[in-house]
């Protein structure tokens, strides 16, 4: 069956620090996968996404995301992170052909120091 | 500007009652989802449309029920039968035609609600 695994629930890093969260999948054929980030209260924005092609991306805001078969992981980077950077960051995975439902991690919340 | 709107942002209800919710886009876009998300379980999928007059469940769509009699529109009642109905409820939508685009959802802000 599909599943996505963020494995970090929360994660700090100081600000200007470099980041990388992390996601793994399961699924049976070639993934469409995505990072979302959410602000407390708020929906969910796009920053990047991945169908086909050259496997590392880039998004919105400065980050890129990295695509690796063999490993069965979508990491999410930025270089150096801001403090406006500190939200809730969702990995997802596009599933069931025409109906195109997307099943999502469990969030890894971001906190930055100053 | 276009989007999706949810109303109302809060809301708060009694045991027993039935509530609805509602989704709106401007975005022509052809499906339309619910999702619900509680603390450190990502967001969970209630019930999904593909075109007007038709909708299908999801993962967790006991004790909740939808209508899209409108390509627009797709409230969301959360029913007295369901057992735990506190948490954050979002609404998404996409557009179904091209490849790019088919797969990437726009999401509302979300409606919180609480049952005391």
């Amino acid at each position: 069956a599909q599943s996505v695994t963020q494995p970090d629930i929360h994660i700090t890093v100081s600000e200007g620090a470099s980041l990388e969260l992390r996601c793994n999948y399961s699924y049976g054929a070639t993934p469409y996968l995505f990072w979302y980030v959410q602000s407390p209260g708020q929906g969910l924005q796009l920053l990047l996404k991945y169908f086909s092609g050259d496997t590392l991306v880039q998004g919105i805001k400065g980050f890129e995301a990295e695509f690796k078969r063999s490993q069965s992981s979508f990491n999410l980077r930025k270089p150096s992170v801001h403090w406006s950077d500190a939200a809730e960051y969702f990995c997802a995975l596009s599933y069931g052909g025409a109906t195109n439902k997307l099943i999502f991690g469990t969030g890894t919340l971001l906190a930055v120091q100053p | 500007d276009g989007g999706i709107t949810q109303s109302p942002k809060y809301l708060f209800r009694k045991e027993g009652q039935n509530v609805t919710l509602s989704c709106e886009q401007n975005l022509n876009h052809d499906a339309m989802y619910w999702y619900r998300q509680d603390p450190g379980q990502g967001l969970r999928l209630i019930y999904y449309s593909q075109i007007v007059n038709d909708f299908q469940k999801g993962d967790i769509a006991e004790g909740y029920s939808v209508s899209r009699e409108k390509k627009e529109s797709f409230p969301l009642t959360v029913t007295s039968a369901q057992k735990n109905p506190t948490a954050f409820y979002l609404c998404a939508s996409r557009t179904m035609t091209g490849h790019s685009g088919a797969n990437v959802l726009t999401f509302g802000a979300g409606s919180r609600l609480t049952v005391l």
